[in-house]
């Protein structure tokens, strides 16, 4: 019962570099999401697809970019690391349905100096 | 406007009490889902229930029960005789507007839940 995996699970980076978050689901789930947990501030949507080779932004979707070339698989990517982009970073998928809840990964918990 | 409220930042109290975590949301939909989900300290999401929006019977799930009331926009969540393990940060959540098509949820700030022994 793997259901959604996210690859790291802690990462800590220096200003400017790039890297690759990793979200995989083996649920046939359509709906992938990539949110950010900040301290007080809940979890906000950064980007999400609604199917295989679709993306679209999210309510905070500036400096990152993201990719679902495959249906089981969402990528998050920095291009250019910011202090701002410290935070908990949660994946979830979800059916085609409205009322169905969504599963999240274990999160990453990436740090930018 | 999309909006969860979750006014309590921080509850702590003593085992075996019973504690209300308050949730107050805002949706232009007529039709809506409303969740609850435990973030313990260990960090993963946990879901514990959906209601939607045209069913407003309470619900009660060992000792955890929701009261879900249109006419205020609240749906509370109270835990009763709390124990240690209830220890996590509880978030409520609401569905996106049907009419976006995304599917997502948009989260309170989440309450966090100390009980003590």
């Amino acid at each position: 019962n793997a259901g959604v995996t996210q690859t790291p699970k802690f990462r800590v980076l220096k200003t400017g570099q790039s890297m690759t978050l990793l979200c995989a689901q083996d649920m046939n789930h359509e709906y992938m999401y990539w949110y950010r947990q900040d301290p007080g501030m809940g979890l906000r949507l950064i980007h999400y697809s609604v199917g295989e080779g679709t993306t679209a932004k999210g309510e905070v979707p500036d400096g990152y970019n993201v990719s679902r070339l495959k249906k089981q698989n969402f990528l998050l990517g920095l291009e250019s690391a910011a202090p701002s982009q410290t935070s908990v970073y949660f994946c979830a998928s979800s059916p085609d349905s409205r009322n169905q809840p969504q599963h999240f990964g274990d999160g990453t918990r990436l740090s930018i100096l | 406007a999309q909006k969860v409220t979750q006014a309590q930042t921080e509850i702590s109290v003593v085992e075996k009490e019973d504690v209300t975590l308050d949730c107050v949301y805002e949706t232009r939909d007529t039709t809506y889902y409303l969740f609850w989900y435990k973030q313990p300290p260990s960090g993963e999401l946990v879901f514990l229930i959906r209601r939607n929006s045209f069913d407003e019977q309470n619900e009660i799930s060992g000792r955890y029960s929701w009261n879900f009331q249109k006419s205020t926009s609240s749906f509370n969540f109270t835990i009763t005789a709390s124990q240690v393990v209830d220890s996590a940060v509880y978030f409520c959540a609401l569905s996106d507007p049907m009419d976006t098509g995304r599917r997502a949820l948009t989260f309170g700030s989440g309450t966090r839940l100390q009980v003590q022994p």
